[in-house]
């Protein structure tokens, strides 16, 4: 199994909603992270778990809460989100915190309303 | 500071011509670079990296990339291009440095090949 997998593909949330997101890969690797994508642009880190710790959170609002419950399972939990929180949310794997390249996963299409 | 520059927004070629997508860097030591390629609504697909060795990186889907040390590039290219391989490529250098492993992108490139 060589795949990142999250769920939902599609999610639409109201402002006052909480929902999760969920990413999960068997590749055995201990390094994921979570990544903010607006149209038309690069990714842009959010968060990093090496080892099921948060090793960097680059100033994210606190309305995104990650958590790394096994090596295999990453969650991004969303509460009070704005509309300019809509983006596409990915999350990617590797084997450890300095290896090389990262695998992703298809993301999540978020539209907060 | 670690950086990637993408010049191009987008870059239009003829089914069959070859193709040069381009990227230069700004890196601290020595760099590790990567291409990645987007398709509308998926994640990022690795194609190929730079880490150490030949300059001349082949990849997946017929691609290929050359390292430059000189001119601080690593231009993504394609002898032959495919309607298919229209996609968003993005480029991008792991912050080794810094000790956070975290990549850098660049804005990325939109190549649209025409048939």
């Amino acid at each position: 199994d060589t795949e990142v997998t999250q769920t939902p593909k599609h999610l639409v949330m109201g402002m006052t909603n909480k929902k999760s997101l969920k990413c999960e890969q068997h590749m055995g690797h201990r390094a994921m992270y979570w990544y903010k994508q607006k149209a038309k642009k690069p990714p842009e880190l959010m968060f990093v778990y090496s080892y099921e710790k948060l090793s960097i959170n680059e100033s994210v609002p606190s309305r995104f809460s990650p958590e790394c419950p096994n090596s295999s399972l990453l969650n991004l939990h969303l509460h009070a989100l704005q509309p300019e929180d809509s983006a596409l949310y990915l999350c990617a794997s590797q084997p450890g915190p300095g290896s090389t390249e990262a695998f992703f996963g298809q993301g999540t299409r978020l539209t907060v309303v | 500071a670690q950086s990637v520059a993408q010049p191009e927004d987008q870059v239009n070629v003829a089914e069959g011509n070859p193709l040069t997508v381009k990227c230069t860097y700004s890196v601290s030591g020595n760099p590790y670079l990567f291409w990645y390629v987007q398709y509308p609504n998926r994640g990022l697909q690795f194609l190929l990296k730079y880490i150490t060795g030949d300059n001349l990186v082949k990849g997946s889907y017929g691609f290929e990339a050359e390292f430059n040390k000189s001119q601080t590039s690593f231009h993504l290219k394609k002898p032959s291009a495919l309607v298919s391989d229209s996609a968003l490529y993005f480029c991008a250098v792991r912050d080794i440095g810094s000790g956070t492993y975290k990549y850098i992108f660049g804005t990325g490139t939109r190549l649209k090949v025409l048939a």
